[in-house]
């Protein structure tokens, strides 16, 4: 059971670049979302999804784009890379429609912009 | 504005030592408090959770102690072990269907043998 899968561990991006970080997980889990780990930050939500066509906006949304066209999928697109998206991300499933559903974590994508 | 106020953001104990590290929350909405613990290079996984008409609950080692009326919660590790060393993150979860926890900015503990 892989649980999460986040692709690629590591990237090192120019500014003004842009990529698709992967997250797949075989948990068959309806909500899916994305943080960032900075240090001293915590974590932070960047976007979620409740289920496959539906998206919304987290704390720190700006500069990120998603999409969940399958249950298993939510890639997060970076449009143009800046040096403030220096960050390791996160992506994290749980069951919907139950309070105490933990949410399970991939072990991150550790992303540098120059 | 920072929901979920956690301290301290460092803490070296002793093995066999009891670390506590401590959360605040403002939003009366919140109604499940879990902690998640991180080691380096890894995601962060969930140890325990509280609801909050419970005053206490304890996992093995760990032990989470909630005042409802100060709106803080803490999280104890009863004789620290070297293999506890870690980030822990504490949260806060807002109504089922909502699915957004805000977390803590997390403590990174250092059990020295």
């Amino acid at each position: 059971n892989a649980g999460v899968t986040q692709t690629p561990k590591f990237q090192v991006l120019k500014t003004g670049q842009s990529m698709t970080l992967q997250c797949a997980q075989d948990m068959n889990h309806e909500y899916m979302s994305w943080y960032r780990q900075d240090p001293g930050m915590g974590l932070r939500l960047i976007h979620y999804s409740v289920g496959a066509g539906i998206t919304d906006q987290g704390e720190v949304p700006n500069g990120y784009n998603v999409s969940r066209s399958t249950t298993e999928d939510f890639p997060l697109r970076l449009l143009s890379a800046a040096p403030s998206q220096t960050s390791v991300y996160f992506c994290a499933s749980t069951r919907s429609g139950k309070l105490e559903s933990p949410l399970h974590f991939g072990n991150g994508t550790r992303l540098t912009v120059t | 504005q920072q929901q979920v106020k956690q301290s301290p953001q460092s803490l070296i104990v002793q093995k066999g030592g009891i670390p506590i590290i401590n959360c605040a929350y403002e939003n009366t909405a919140f109604d499940y408090f879990p902690w998640y613990q991180q080691f380096p290079g890894k995601g962060p996984a969930l140890l325990i959770a509280i609801r909050p008409d419970v005053s206490e609950k304890k996992e093995g080692r760990f032990t989470i102690s909630f005042n409802k009326s100060a709106k803080q919660f803490s999280l104890h590790i009863m004789d620290s072990q070297p293999g506890d060393s870690a980030t822990y993150f504490c949260a806060a979860f807002q109504g089922a269907g909502s699915y957004q926890l805000t977390f803590g900015k997390g403590t990174k503990l250092s059990v020295i043998p």
